[in-house]
C-alpha cells in the first residue's frame, strides 16, 4: 500500500493563480480531510469528505474548493491564491464510525508559497 | 467553537526521566480522542485512539489515559529517549466525524 499521497511536494504561485494540489489514498478509508499547517496555530482543517460525493467545510474553508468523486481521490483547488493562503498542507483519511483502529493517515505535505 | 488545549506548550526534559502532558476537550458529547506524534520535517503519525471512559493504552514506554467526565486525557512518556523529540497532538473527534487538533506540546529530551 502507498498510504496517503500528495502532489506536489513543493509550490510557488503568483497571487492570482489558481492550483490543485492532489491527495489520493488506497485503504479505501471513507473519511478523507485536508488541513493547513501554520507556525503557532496547530492543524486547521479546511475541509472534509465522510465518502465519495459528500463534502463539508472545515475551521478555514474560504478561499478553497473540493470534491469527492471517487473514494479514492480528495483534492483541493485554490480558486484565486493569496500571500494569507502560503502554508503547508496536509491531507489524511481514515476509516469513518466509533472504533479504536480509525486512526487517521497523513500524507507527506505540500509547501505551498504564494508571492 | 469547542477547543482542545494542550499544556504545556512546550517541554524540556533530561534524557532518562519521565514526563507527561494534559490533552483538555469539552465533556459532553464525546466521541473518541485521538494521539499523534509528530517529528519535524515528518507527518503526524498515530498513537491511540481512545474511546472509552477509563482507558489505558499503552505503546512500548508511552501511554495515555482518559477520563471523559471531566475532560481530559494524560500523555506518559517513561525513561525518555532523544529520540521522543517531537510535538505530541491530540485531536477530538466530536461525533461528526470530524478531528479538531490542539496545538500540541512540543517536547524536547535534553542528552
Amino acid at each position: 500500500n502507498a498510504g496517503v499521497t500528495q502532489t506536489p511536494k513543493f509550490q510557488v504561485l503568483k497571487t492570482g493563480q489558481s492550483m490543485t494540489l492532489q491527495c489520493a489514498q488506497d485503504m479505501n478509508h471513507e473519511y478523507m480531510s485536508w488541513y493547513r499547517q501554520d507556525p503557532g496555530m496547530g492543524l486547521r482543517l479546511i475541509h472534509y469528505s465522510v465518502g465519495a460525493g459528500i463534502t463539508d467545510q472545515g475551521e478555514v474553508p474560504n478561499g478553497y474548493n473540493v470534491s469527492r468523486s471517487t473514494t479514492e481521490d480528495f483534492p483541493l483547488r485554490l480558486l484565486s491564491a493569496a500571500p494569507s493562503q502560503t502554508s503547508v498542507y496536509f491531507c489524511a483519511s481514515r476509516f469513518t464510525g466509533l472504533a479504536e483502529n480509525n486512526e487517521q493517515f497523513f500524507g507527506p505535505g505540500t509547501r505551498l508559497t504564494v508571492l | 467553537i469547542l477547543n482542545v488545549e494542550q499544556s504545556p506548550q512546550s517541554l524540556h526534559v533530561q534524557e532518562g526521566d519521565s514526563t507527561n502532558f494534559t490533552c483538555s476537550f469539552p465533556s459532553s458529547n464525546f466521541y473518541a480522542l485521538h494521539w499523534y506524534r509528530w517529528e519535524t520535517a515528518k507527518s503526524p503519525e498515530a498513537l491511540f485512539v481512545m474511546t472509552l471512559n477509563g482507558d489505558e493504552k499503552k505503546k512500548g514506554r508511552i501511554s495515555a489515559t482518559l477520563n471523559t467526565k471531566e475532560g481530559y486525557s494524560y500523555l506518559y512518556i517513561k525513561g525518555s529517549q532523544p529520540e521522543d523529540s517531537a510535538t505530541y497532538l491530540c485531536a477530538f473527534n466530536f461525533g461528526n466525524e470530524k478531528l479538531t487538533f490542539g496545538t500540541g506540546t512540543r517536547l524536547t529530551i535534553i542528552p
